[in-house]
C-alpha cells in the first residue's frame, strides 16, 4: 500500500516570498491533517479536513496560511508571504475516517522549509 | 500549564536497561491517547495506542492514569534501535490531536 506522498521534500525561499506544499494521502483515507513541526518541538496541527470539508483550522495563521482539499483527495498548503519563523517541517498525515481522533495517523515524509 | 508536557530528556541508557517516560496532560476531555516514535529527520510513526486498562506490545508497555492525567511508556530490555524521540498524542471528541514535544532516548552499547 502506498503511503502519504508529499512534495517538494525541501524548499528554500526568502522572507516575503510565497510557497506551496502538496500532499496526496493514502488512497481511501477521508481525513487529512497538516502539521507544522519546528525543530525541537512536537507537530502542531494547522488544519484538519474530513473529505473536502474543514474540521478544524483554529491553529492556522489565516493571515498568511491557506489550505484546500477541493476534491477530497490531495491537498495543498500555501504560505503567502513567508516569515522567518515559518522555517519548519510541514507534515501531512491521513487517517481512514478520523473517528473522533481515535485512529492511527499515517504521516508523509514532510517538506523541510527554510525561510532566509 | 501546557496542554501536553513531556520531559525532553535526553534519556541516555545502556543496552538492556529499562526506561520509562511520562506524559502529563491538562485537558480532562481527552479521549484517545497514543505513543508515536520519530527517528531523526523522519516522520512520526505509531508505536502504540494507550488503553484505559493498560496494554503491552512485546517490550513496550503503555499505561493511562486518568485521575492524575498522565500516560506512561515503559521500554524493557532496551535495544540500540530504540534510540529515537517518543511523542505522546492526545485527541478525541472535539479536542484536536495535540502532540507533546517528545522525549529523546539514546541507547548506547
Amino acid at each position: 500500500e502506498a503511503g502519504v506522498a508529499q512534495s517538494p521534500r525541501y524548499k528554500i525561499i526568502e522572507k516575503r516570498q510565497s510557497v506551496a506544499f502538496w500532499c496526496n494521502p493514502i488512497s481511501g483515507h477521508a481525513t487529512l491533517y497538516w502539521y507544522q513541526q519546528i525543530l525541537g518541538q512536537g507537530p502542531k496541527l494547522l488544519i484538519q479536513f474530513q473529505n473536502n470539508g474543514v474540521v478544524d483550522d483554529s491553529q492556522l495563521p489565516k493571515d498568511r496560511f491557506s489550505a484546500e482539499r477541493l476534491k477530497g483527495v490531495d491537498s495543498t498548503l500555501k504560505i503567502q508571504p513567508a516569515k522567518l519563523e515559518d522555517s519548519a517541517v510541514y507534515l501531512c498525515a491521513s487517517s481512514a475516517t478520523g473517528l473522533a481522533g481515535r485512529e492511527t495517523q499515517y504521516f508523509g515524509p514532510g517538506t523541510r522549509l527554510l525561510v532566509l | 500549564r501546557k496542554e501536553v508536557e513531556q520531559d525532553p530528556g535526553p534519556f541516555n541508557v545502556p543496552e538492556g536497561a529499562t526506561v520509562a517516560f511520562n506524559c502529563t496532560y491538562s485537558n480532562s476531555a481527552s479521549q484517545s491517547f497514543f505513543w508515536y516514535r520519530q527517528d531523526c529527520r523522519k516522520e512520526p510513526k505509531l508505536l502504540m495506542s494507550v488503553y484505559s486498562s493498560g496494554n503491552e506490545d512485546g517490550r513496550f508497555t503503555a499505561q493511562l492514569n486518568r485521575a492524575s492525567q498522565y500516560i506512561s511508556l515503559l521500554i524493557r530490555d532496551s535495544k540500540l534501535s530504540d534510540s529515537a524521540t517518543y511523542l505522546c498524542v492526545l485527541s478525541g471528541g472535539s479536542y484536536i490531536p495535540t502532540f507533546g514535544r517528545g522525549t529523546s532516548l539514546i541507547v548506547h552499547p
